[in-house]
């Protein structure tokens, strides 16, 4: 049962480096997302894809791109990356994006320096 | 927007029984959800209200109230794994937004 799968778990980066953080999920579910995770400050949206060919800006998508690759991928880019962009990345998914329960990636950790 | 409240600190003894409050401000609002999450490790879905009233899920129940834009989540029996961070979350036909988080401490 590996439900949603992110990689990688941890990364660093420096200042101007760009990556990509995969996610999968092997639900059949519509609708990911991309939070961030900052010390007291909740999970926060940064994109959501509702369905397979749609992507949607969040709360906090300055200096990301996203793509969603087919129905299980959901993929996060951070072209030239920032030491504000240090942070506990989660990916998430749902039936739909009404629904009542959102199932979380273990995480990535990332630090930019 | 959105916004929720929730409080950032809660300690209760092993055993006892502890509220978290959660208030909110939305539109287009479905339900309030209850997460989850262990230092390091990921949110997990504890519980969800769409109607008015108290869910019990075993030690765990929470309780909405439409009206008043107020639930709760009530953790009885409080064992030291009960410790962990807890997010209420704001369902509505867009993506979850959660509450900034209450962290649980339990004492013996």
């Amino acid at each position: 049962n590996a439900g949603v799968t992110q990689t990688p778990k941890f990364q660093v980066l420096k200042t101007g480096q760009s990556m990509t953080l995969q996610c999968a999920q092997d639900m059949n579910h519509n609708s990911m997302y991309w939070y961030r995770q900052d010390p007291g400050m909740g999970l926060r949206l940064i994109y959501y894809s509702a369905s397979e060919g749609t992507t949607d800006k969040g709360e906090v998508p300055n200096g990301y791109n996203v793509s969603r690759l087919n129905k299980r991928e959901f993929s996060l880019r951070l072209e030239s990356a920032a030491p504000s962009q240090t942070s506990v990345y989660f990916c998430a998914s749902s039936p739909t994006g009404g629904d009542t329960e959102a199932f979380f990636g273990q995480g990535t950790r990332l630090t930019v320096v | 927007g959105q916004s929720l409240e929730q409080p950032s600190e809660v300690t209760a003894v092993e055993g006892a029984i502890v509220q978290i409050n959660c208030t909110y401000q939305t539109s287009g609002f479905y339900g309030l959800s209850w997460y989850q999450q262990h230092d390091g490790g990921a949110p997990t879905f504890l519980s969800y209200n769409g109607l008015d009233g108290l869910e019990e899920t075993g030690r765990f129940s929470s309780f909405l109230s439409r009206s008043d834009s107020y639930g709760y989540l009530l953790l009885q029996e409080l064992q030291m794994k009960d410790s962990a961070s807890y997010f209420c979350a704001v369902n509505r036909n867009t993506p979850l937004v959660f509450g900034k988080g209450t962290r649980l401490s339990v004492i013996a």
